[in-house]
Order: C-alpha cells, then sequence, then structure tokens
C-alpha cells in the first residue's frame, strides 16, 4: 500500500521559535497533499490543501503567515510554524493524494507530528 | 455542503461481542465515504471505503460497513471484537471530486476482557 512518512513525530521547542514537519509519499507521487490539525479528543480539521507546484489553499481561519506550506516537489511537502506559541501545540497530520493511480481517490495519512511549544 | 454524525463518542464492548459504530451522512451529491481507525499518538489508517460500487464493504481487520441511501447512514461493525480493536475511528465523507474529506468527531472503542 501507499506509504506516507512524517517527520518528526515529536518536537519540543521553546515558543517564538519555528519549527518544520515534512511530509514525503515513499512509493507514490503526490499532487495534492493535506494538512491536518488535531486537538485532544477532538476531529480532523482540515489546515490546508497543498498542491505541487502552486500556492497552498488555506481554510478559513487559518493564518498563511502563522503555517507555511511548501510543496516544492511531487514527494514532499513542509509545513513550517513560524514563531510557535504555546497555543499551537498540538498534533499535526499530514496526508497525501495519488491521482495517477486507481487508488480510489484516498488519502494516506502520516503518521503526525506532536508538536509541544514551552 | 457535507458532514457527518458519529453518533456516540466513547463505545464499550465486551471482548467478542459484535461492535457497531454509528455513522450518519449529509450530502447534497453522491458520497464517498470511509472510515479510519487511529490509534493512540499515530495518524489515521484506513479501514475501508464506498465509493458506490458493492454497498456492503469490507475492510481491513474484520471490519465491514453499509452504505444504506434511505437511511443516510454507513455504519460500522466488526461480529466479535478483539482487545486489539481498542481505538478511535473516524467516519469520513467526500465528495466524488475529493477535493475535501470532512471528519467525524471520532468514537473511541473500549475493548473489556
Amino acid at each position: 500500500g501507499a506509504v506516507v512518512s512524517q517527520h518528526p513525530s515529536r518536537v519540543i521547542c521553546k515558543s517564538g521559535t519555528s519549527v518544520k514537519i515534512e511530509c514525503r509519499s515513499l512509493d507514490f507521487q503526490a499532487t495534492t497533499m493535506f494538512w491536518y490539525r488535531q486537538f485532544p479528543k477532538q476531529s480532523l480539521m482540515l489546515m490546508a490543501t497543498s498542491n505541487e507546484g502552486s500556492k497552498a489553499t488555506y481554510e478559513q481561519g487559518v493564518e498563511k503567515d502563522k503555517f507555511l506550506i511548501n510543496h516544492a516537489s511531487l514527494t514532499l511537502s513542509t509545513l513550517t510554524v513560524t514563531s510557535a506559541h504555546p497555543e499551537d501545540s498540538s498534533f499535526y497530520i499530514c496526508s497525501a493524494r495519488d491521482t495517477s493511480r486507481d487508488r480510489g481517490n484516498i488519502q494516506y495519512f502520516g503518521a503526525g507530528t506532536r508538536l509541544s511549544v514551552l | 455542503a457535507q458532514s457527518v454524525t458519529q453518533l456516540g463518542s466513547h463505545v464499550s464492548v465486551s471482548e467478542g461481542a459484535l461492535v457497531l459504530l454509528r455513522c450518519n451522512y449529509s450530502s447534497s451529491v453522491p458520497p464517498y465515504l470511509f472510515w479510519y481507525v487511529q490509534y493512540p499518538n499515530q495518524g489515521l489508517q484506513l479501514l475501508l471505503k464506498y465509493t458506490s460500487a458493492a454497498t456492503l464493504v469490507k475492510g481491513i481487520n474484520g471490519f465491514e460497513a453499509e452504505f444504506k441511501k434511505s437511511e443516510t447512514s454507513f455504519h460500522l461493525t466488526k461480529p466479535s471484537a478483539h482487545m486489539s480493536d481498542a481505538a478511535e475511528y473516524f467516519c469520513a465523507v467526500s465528495d466524488r471530486s475529493y477535493q475535501k474529506v470532512t471528519f467525524g468527531t471520532g468514537t473511541k472503542l473500549q475493548v473489556i476482557p
């Protein structure tokens, strides 16, 4: 099956620093990747849709300058949390979709990144 | 617009008992429907999907779900619960263009020995 690798799995940082999270599709080309945020005991909230070679589409209420998304290649998208603050602490999950083969438009998820901002 | 409602944020069953997790959807167009499972501190793993073929969909780990248009439901079942089934389960819906997937709020399944 399709594999999506997300790194790091856990990061602890000081308030005011920036953190970069990588999402890689290992065995397929992902023209579209998605970034979600999950609060404790809640569902996934879509933050943005990342399309290779173009600007990300952000959901309403998500700060573009706060959460920088780059999808420079067909196998890699990055999410950078800039000037992180404690309220940014959360579980961030990426997913990737492969439309070039018959994967049924399924999203394949990374293992998530637990961000803790001190 | 599309949405899913998962009835019951917590469900407890005894080991060996039937598992039934409820999901109702709302969609203005024929939907794609999914069930995902999430173990603690991990991403989501696809259990099964409905994409307009057979209405009874079989997935991994012995789970299955039935699409019932008249009831706008897509409930997840498993005949006999195992301890390893303890996890959180998310129902999700998307339209056929798959531009956006909407997740339910999740149901945490507890399996009692």
